[in-house]
């Protein structure tokens, strides 16, 4: 069974730190993605890692995919409390769907 | 921007009870997915479908689940006979053409609350 544990499960900062969470499994994965999602909304797409070792970076967010593909890290530089969410990585866990990870729940205060 | 669009996004039902929940997919997508997550839970996949079958599906989508593609735009997910333990979000995701194994974005839906009374 493929599993993706996330790390810290909860993170409550200070507007201005920075942060980086943690995606890991003893799988390989052939794609992984990171999602945050909105109290009673679905996941949103924010990045998409394929390639071992991979760095994206979507403003103020960097993700970085393991070179083994087996692991992931987000990090948040100067969070903002419009960062606060729930983080979710996913792998591709075959042809045909992700494996969603344990979450991470984000809170920034003002 | 397409959008993948969820009905009802709000149901009550009684235990025992079918339901069926709606989906309209991306148009141009041909992969089509439920997720589920029990309030507090992680994302948990339930069933992928392609070319009006069942592509793959996890040990939670038993014979008390089906989906369907009735016609050109709408895919469904019914629950036969609803437990306690189905009530969840519900997630309808959709793809374009090739599974998320090369990395294809798949797009979600806000979801479907089922609470099963």
């Amino acid at each position: 069974t493929q599993l993706l544990e996330q790390s810290p499960q909860f993170l409550s900062i200070q507007e201005g730190e920075n942060l980086t969470v943690y995606c890991n499994s003893s799988s390989v994965f052939s794609s992984l993605q990171w999602y945050r999602q909105e109290p009673g909304e679905g996941p949103v797409l924010l990045v998409t890692v394929v390639t071992g070792g991979e760095v994206k970076k979507l403003k103020r967010l960097t993700f970085q995919f393991g070179d083994a593909r087996k692991d992931s890290s987000l990090h948040i530089t100067a969070a903002q409390p419009g960062d606060t969410g729930l983080y979710l990585c996913a792998g591709a866990g075959g042809t045909y769907k992700y494996i969603f990870g344990t979450g991470t729940r984000l809170k920034v205060l003002a | 921007e397409p959008e993948v669009t969820q009905t009802p996004s709000h149901q009550v039902t009684q235990m025992g009870q079918e339901v069926i929940l709606r989906c309209v997919p991306i148009s141009n997508h041909l992969y089509f997915y439920w997720y589920r997550q029990i309030l507090g839970q992680k994302v948990e996949f339930l069933v992928s479908f392609y070319n009006n079958e069942i592509s793959e599906k996890s040990e939670i989508f038993d014979d008390q689940f089906s989906v369907e593609r009735p016609d050109g735009s709408n895919f469904t997910l019914k629950i036969r006979s609803t437990k306690l333990e189905d009530s969840a979000m519900y997630f309808c995701a959709s793809s374009v053409i090739i599974g998320p194994g090369s990395g294809n974005t798949i797009y979600f839906g806000e979801g479907s609350w089922l609470t099963v009374v």
